[in-house]
């Protein structure tokens, strides 16, 4: 499975977009890339994933670079509930992921 | 709220107990997959359930157990508690072909 790379922490304006970045330089062709994110003294929360297209849900928004080797995960307009930690994985399937240690987001009011 | 339940939230146990932590996936879900996060660490992978049968294992001993009952719920079972065991036990419920794994709010386990 491919690793990660993610910074360890991030600030970010309440109302303004909050943009995530996940370097996946290893990641094969058949490895989607998934994102998660865990508040505090909660269980992790599924967001958003996809393969080669750039996605959108009600939640986010997420971008893969043409060469899939990074990721970018987009808040259009970040709350201070969204003030988490942000896991970027990749994996082939949906069973087996890897968290690592994330980003820790501040959504500063 | 994703619709895991588990039980129960806290649990202290000591060293050589055995624990067993209970899930009920969210309603229509038919896999359960159960991780461990320690103290400022993301969650590993444990082990996941389909169709009552462990599908994937991660790199945990055999002290650590599971089962799916037919209703789709999954216990978790630790034997020969050590220290080391004491974390958040989570549980995840997705669809088998899904991508998506829905979290409950853990069971924190205290090992003394």
């Amino acid at each position: 499975d491919a690793k990660t790379t993610q910074p360890t922490s991030m600030d970010c304006a309440e109302g303004r977009a909050a943009n995530l970045p996940c370097n996946h330089s290893t990641i094969s062709g058949n490895e989607y890339v998934y994102w998660y994110r865990q508040i505090h003294s909660q269980g992790p929360q599924y967001i958003i994933h996809g393969l080669k297209n750039n996605e959108t849900n009600e939640m986010a928004s997420l971008i893969i670079t043409e060469d899939r080797k990074s990721s970018t995960l987009i808040l259009p307009h970040a709350t201070l509930r969204d003030t988490a930690v942000y896991y970027c994985i990749v994996e082939t399937g949906a069973n087996n992921l890897f968290f690592g240690t994330g980003t820790r987001l501040t959504v500063i009011p | 709220d994703a619709g895991v339940t588990q039980s129960p939230t806290h649990l202290i146990k000591t060293r050589g107990q055995q624990v067993t932590l209970r899930c009920s996936p969210k309603s229509g879900h038919d896999t359960v997959s159960w991780y461990q996060q320690a103290l400022g660490q993301g969650p590993q992978f444990i082990f996941q359930y389909y169709e009552e049968e462990e599908r994937q294992r991660g790199n945990f001993p055999d002290r650590f157990s599971g089962h799916q009952f037919p209703n789709y719920s999954s216990e978790l079972n630790v034997n020969a508690l050590l220290l080391g065991d004491s974390a958040l036990y989570l549980c995840a419920s997705s669809l088998v072909h899904s991508r998506a794994q829905y979290f409950g709010p853990g069971t924190r386990l205290t090992v003394l």
